[in-house]
């Protein structure tokens, strides 16, 4: 089945800095790449996601970058801010019905 | 209501007891997930129905867990004879067909 591994399982940044957070996925029929931001005690919510047929998405300091051939999806963050300290999930899913594969998680701090 | 609800927000449990939690989604959302998620972890998938069909049921841990949607909306998780590693988040996940996953706030579960 379809497993997704996301990569570093913590990360501590500079104010002002970048944060990168890699995911792979198996399942090369996997077509949409969301990826959540979860604060603590607080519930998940999208922050940006991109589709098979897209290598390349922005929203302000988020980017998202997929990799098909390679089957690796990457979160980048850029100027990063005290308030985006929290845990990341990226996650793959097969198509517009399945069901969403999460990866464990990175922890973003960052630090004034 | 604005987003997903659930309820309890809390439960605690004895081993062995029964517990049922409840999923209110997103007015008009086709598709309901059931996500556990353990401490410092991702969210792992364990079932998902479109409408009042369950089409995937691959993730519930043992015949202990039961869901169901009967009418297409509210949804209930049940767990008979809870157990110790039945402690975690239970988190409710609503989704219209353009794939982004609504999240509520979860249920998170204590079986002393």
């Amino acid at each position: 089945g379809e497993n997704v591994e996301q990569h570093p399982s913590t990360l501590s940044v500079q104010e002002g800095d970048s944060a990168v957070i890699k995911c792979t996925y198996s399942d090369s029929a996997s077509n949409y790449f969301p990826w959540y931001k979860q604060e603590l005690g607080k519930r998940p919510q999208l922050i940006i996601d991109i589709r098979s047929n897209v290598g390349e998405k922005k929203d302000q300091r988020i980017a998202v970058t997929l990799n098909k051939t390679a089957k690796h999806f990457s979160l980048h963050i850029t100027e990063t801010q005290p308030e985006d300290s929290a845990v990341y999930f990226c996650a793959a899913k097969r198509d517009s019905w399945g069901k969403f594969q999460f990866g464990a998680g990175t922890q973003v701090v960052v630090t004034p | 209501g604005a987003g997903v609800s659930q309820s309890p927000r809390y439960k605690v449990a004895k081993r062995g007891q029964d517990v049922a939690l409840r999923c209110d989604p997103i007015s008009g959302h086709v598709s309901l997930f059931w996500y556990q998620q353990a401490l410092g972890q991702g969210p792992e998938f364990l079932t998902y129905f479109q409408n009042e069909a369950q089409l995937d049921k691959s993730g519930l841990p043992s015949d202990r867990f039961f869901a169901e949607r009967p009418e297409g909306s509210v949804s209930t998780l049940k767990i008979q004879r809870t157990q110790q590693e039945d402690s975690a988040v239970y988190l409710c996940a609503s989704s219209p067909n353009t794939g982004e996953l609504f999240f509520g706030e979860g249920s998170r579960l204590t079986v002393l």
